[in-house]
């Protein structure tokens, strides 16, 4: 089974620019997330999708970050605009069975903000 | 108390030895535990779940105390490979899982 795909795999950006980050999850895996791993800590949750709806995203910066799963498929995170805090890197996960046997990570994006 | 906690480590132990993890967790109510595995620069891969009987998989053991909120992962027989470090799981609420900062183990020859 094909795994969990994203993209771009490092992205370079200026403080204050935008950037998107692209994830298409395990073929029939109803539940996506979107986390966010900064050096020498554990993956935060930011965003978590059952289908389309948004389940959680009470640890998401909404005044800059945004994300939407529109088909219920694969999924896009935004920035806009990025601080030098959001340096990190960013996990897309998805489970079948609400999670109990565990998520599949993608390899992730590594963000840097300049 | 954060809802999950780990030492840091790091864990320095010579190839063959047995060494043991602990994470302790804040929500009572969790039902889901599990053992990642995250290689430097790559992303988490699950090890192990972790249930109320207990959990064996070769030379990794993972245990769950629900009375004392910690879960364990014992290996025994360590090798150069195990080198990485180790993420607890623990679900709150709907399929949701809190990730502790991770427990760093070095294996040396």
């Amino acid at each position: 089974e094909a795994g969990v795909a994203q993209s771009p795999r490092y992205k370079i950006i200026e403080k204050r620019q935008s950037v998107a980050f692209w994830c298409n999850p395990i073929s029939g895996h109803a539940t996506l997330y979107w986390y966010q791993q900064i050096l020498g800590q554990g993956p935060k949750l930011l965003i978590q999708f059952q289908n389309n709806g948004v389940v959680d995203d009470s640890q998401l910066p909404k005044d800059r970050f945004s994300a939407e799963r529109l088909k219920g498929v694969d999924s896009t995170l935004k920035i806009q605009p990025a601080k030098l805090e959001d340096s990190a890197v960013y996990l897309c996960a998805s489970s079948a069975a609400e999670g109990r046997y565990g998520y599949t990570f993608g390899s992730g994006t590594r963000l840097t903000v300049v | 108390r954060k809802e999950v906690e780990q030492d840091p480590g790091p864990f320095n132990v010579p190839e063959g030895a047995t060494v043991a993890f602990n994470c302790t967790y804040s929500n009572s109510a969790s039902q889901s535990f599990f053992w990642y595995r995250q290689d430097c620069r790559k992303e988490p891969k699950l090890l192990m779940s972790v249930y109320s009987s207990g959990n064996e998989d070769g030379r990794f053991t993972a245990q769950l105390n629900r009375a004392s909120q910690y879960i364990s992962l014992l290996i025994r027989d360590s090798k150069l490979s195990d080198s990485a470090t180790y993420l607890c799981a623990v679900n709150r609420g709907y399929s949701t899982l809190t990730f502790g900062k991770g427990t760093m183990l070095l294996v040396s020859p």
